[in-house]
Order: structure tokens, then sequence, then C-alpha cells
């Protein structure tokens, strides 16, 4: 059974930076890209961030390039998400997904429940 | 990286067919095969329906159809069934080689 585990949410500071941590089990870690996918109170949901199997293609949303960091550790069957100069915009609830595709940045087949994040001062 | 268009709201009585329509561009939706839709019931995870425009993952119900003519693709729901209310999301790749979901619309069975 794949299971997908977020970690690493709370509260925050406008600012500041905090790291989402996805564990991933019940499938071939390295054999799949991951992605970050985000949904703020009451609205709907925003790709993130996404990563290929072996890091070599990466993508984020114009909201997040810059300040948000995606990788991955397949010797841990692990996916992070490096969070920094958070804003009150970014108060979401944060998904871990599993793509169907190795390479290719295609769909997410497979979602964990989510971690939320919430900057406020 | 403009959301996809979808309308808000859809509804429909049991057993009849309801069709949501996801509107893109030729760098998304008109550009690529790789659209997907997303089941939404309140206060769970997202569930994938329909992936590369028309295609059903094991255990998603027929009822279930995508299709694609240019920049829009559609998510049809026929025999609507009380269960079937939820959000529902499209999903495409765009010629950045991001994603972008569309703006959701809520099926609501009457």
């Amino acid at each position: 059974e794949v299971q997908l585990v977020e970690s690493g949410g709370g509260l925050v500071q406008p600012g500041r930076s905090l790291r989402l941590s996805c564990a991933a089990s019940g499938f071939t870690f390295d054999d799949y890209a991951m992605h970050w996918v985000r949904q703020a109170p009451g609205k709907g949901l925003e790709w993130v961030s996404g990563i290929s199997w072996n890091s070599g293609s990466i993508g984020y949303a114009d909201s997040v390039k810059g300040r948000f960091t995606i990788s991955r550790d397949n010797a841990k069957n692990s996916l992070y998400l490096q969070m920094n100069s958070l804003r009150a915009e970014d108060t979401a609830l944060y998904y871990c997904a599993k793509d169907r595709h190795y390479g290719d940045l295609t769909s997410f087949d497979y979602w964990g429940q989510g971690t939320l994040v919430t900057v406020s001062s | 990286q403009s959301a996809l268009t979808q309308p808000a709201s859809v509804s429909g009585s049991p057993g009849q067919s309801i069709t949501i329509s996801c509107t893109g561009t030729s760098s998304d939706v008109g550009g690529y095969n790789y659209v997907s839709w997303y089941q939404q019931h309140p206060g769970k995870a997202p569930k994938l329906m329909i992936y590369d425009v028309s295609n059903r993952p094991s255990g998603v119900s027929n009822r279930f159809s995508g299709s694609k003519s240019g920049n829009t693709a559609s998510l049809t729901i026929s025999g609507l069934q009380a269960e079937d209310e939820a959000d529902y999301y499209c999903s495409s790749y765009t010629s950045s080689s991001t994603l972008v979901f569309g703006t959701g619309t809520k099926v609501t069975v009457l």
C-alpha cells in the first residue's frame, strides 16, 4: 500500500523558514517523480514544485521560485521542501504527491494527508 | 502560470450526465496530453480520476470519462450519484515544464 506521510508544518513568523518532509513507503521511491501541492484554507489546489526521480528535472511555481527548494533523498525514501522568506500567503495545507512517471512531471496518483503551514506574527 | 479556467459550479439530478470544462491555452492544455482530473471531498486529500486526458486509473468508475478538444479539456460524469458531490480540479503540464491546476468546480447533486 502506497503511503505518503508529511511532517514539519506549524506556525511560523513572516520572513522565517520551515522545512517540510514526506516519508514514502509501499512503492519504489526512486522510480517516480514527486511533488508538493498546497491548498490555502477554503481555496483551490496550487502546484508548488516537482522533482524527477533522479533530481535531474525540477520545477517551481512562479509564486515560490527563489524562496522554496525541493529535494529528495532516494536512500531514505524521502521528499523535502525548504521554505524560506515565508509570507502570509504561503499559509496552506501542503500535500506530498507521487507522480505516475519517473521523468516528466505529469499527474499525481497518490497523495498524503497534508501538513498545515501557518505564517503569522 | 495562470490557473486553468473551470466553471465555479455544476449541478445535476441523480442519473443525469454532467460535463465540466477546463480551458487553457496552447502552452498547456492544447499543447500536451498530460491533462488530469481530481476529485476532492471536504476535508479529504484529492483523488486522481482521469490521467493523460482520457485514461482511468484502476478502481475509478467507468462513469467518469475525459476528453480534449483544442485548448479545452472536459470531464463527464454519467449516471450522477450522490457520492459524486465534491470539488473537481483539472491539471495540465505546461511549456514551462511546470504543472498548473484549474480553478476548481463544485459539483452538486440535486
